[in-house]
């Protein structure tokens, strides 16, 4: 297993500029996540999806969305990036029956808007 | 509304010795776990250790232990023998186990092991 996996690992956007944050895992897990974390700051979660199809905002939905269109894909789209999105991305998933809730995390993504 | 808070931003432990990272949490859930994750300069997130609410034993992997006190709302890690390989953030996370499940992080302790 690959487990949880994102592309890329790092990107540099202008002001304005849209990208999607890529995120799959091979775990057939259900629940998937996306967080950022800022510099010396925890993870403050921005959406999750609790199955394909469904999805629902977390603490700091503004300026994305996200799609969950396959059990193992759970893409990122930042629309009119501004500075204020500059931040490691994480990207995490679990599989509520195995009762263990531990998250399984993604490299990451560092994103820096200029 | 679940809130998470470790009140030490860094802390320093010399090598073999031990140190014990804290964290408070908030709750009105009976039902949850509660997790310490280490990120390391790699970035990589990395469980070190999870406890079950409903658990009164202590849990325990290797050189790592936690206290948890659920009637305190406290969930404190201890690092024996200290490794320079330690060295990293600490994230104190919870998740209560009914509903959606969503995780709330508190804001890590950078934790450096000096040789």
């Amino acid at each position: 297993n690959a487990g949880v996996t994102q592309t890329p690992k790092f990107r540099i956007l202008k002001i304005g500029q849209s990208m999607t944050l890529q995120c799959t895992q091979d775990m057939n897990h259900n629940y998937m996540y996306w967080y950022r974390q800022d510099p010396g700051m925890g993870l403050k979660l921005i959406y999750y999806s609790v199955g394909a199809g469904i999805t629902d905002k977390g603490e700091v939905p503004n300026g994305y969305n996200v799609s969950r269109s396959t059990t193992e894909d759970f893409p990122l789209r930042l629309e009119l990036a501004a500075p204020s999105q500059t931040s490691v991305y994480f990207c995490a998933s679990i599989a509520i029956g195995q009762a263990t809730y531990e998250q399984y995390f993604g490299p990451g993504t560092r994103l820096t808007v200029t | 509304a679940q809130t998470v808070t470790q009140s030490q931003p860094e802390m320093s432990v010399q090598e073999a010795e031990t140190v014990t990272l804290s964290c408070t949490y908030d709750t009105s859930e009976s039902n949850y776990y509660l997790f310490w994750y280490k990120q390391p300069p790699s970035r990589q997130m990395i469980l070190v250790i999870r406890q079950e609410a409903y658990k009164q034993q202590n849990a325990t992997e290797n050189r790592f232990s936690v206290n948890f006190q659920k009637a305190a709302k406290s969930f404190s890690l201890k690092i024996s023998d200290s490794q320079l390989g330690d060295t990293a953030m600490y994230f104190c996370a919870f998740c209560k186990t009914s509903g959606t499940y969503k995780y709330i992080f508190g804001t890590g302790t950078r934790l450096k092991v000096l040789a």
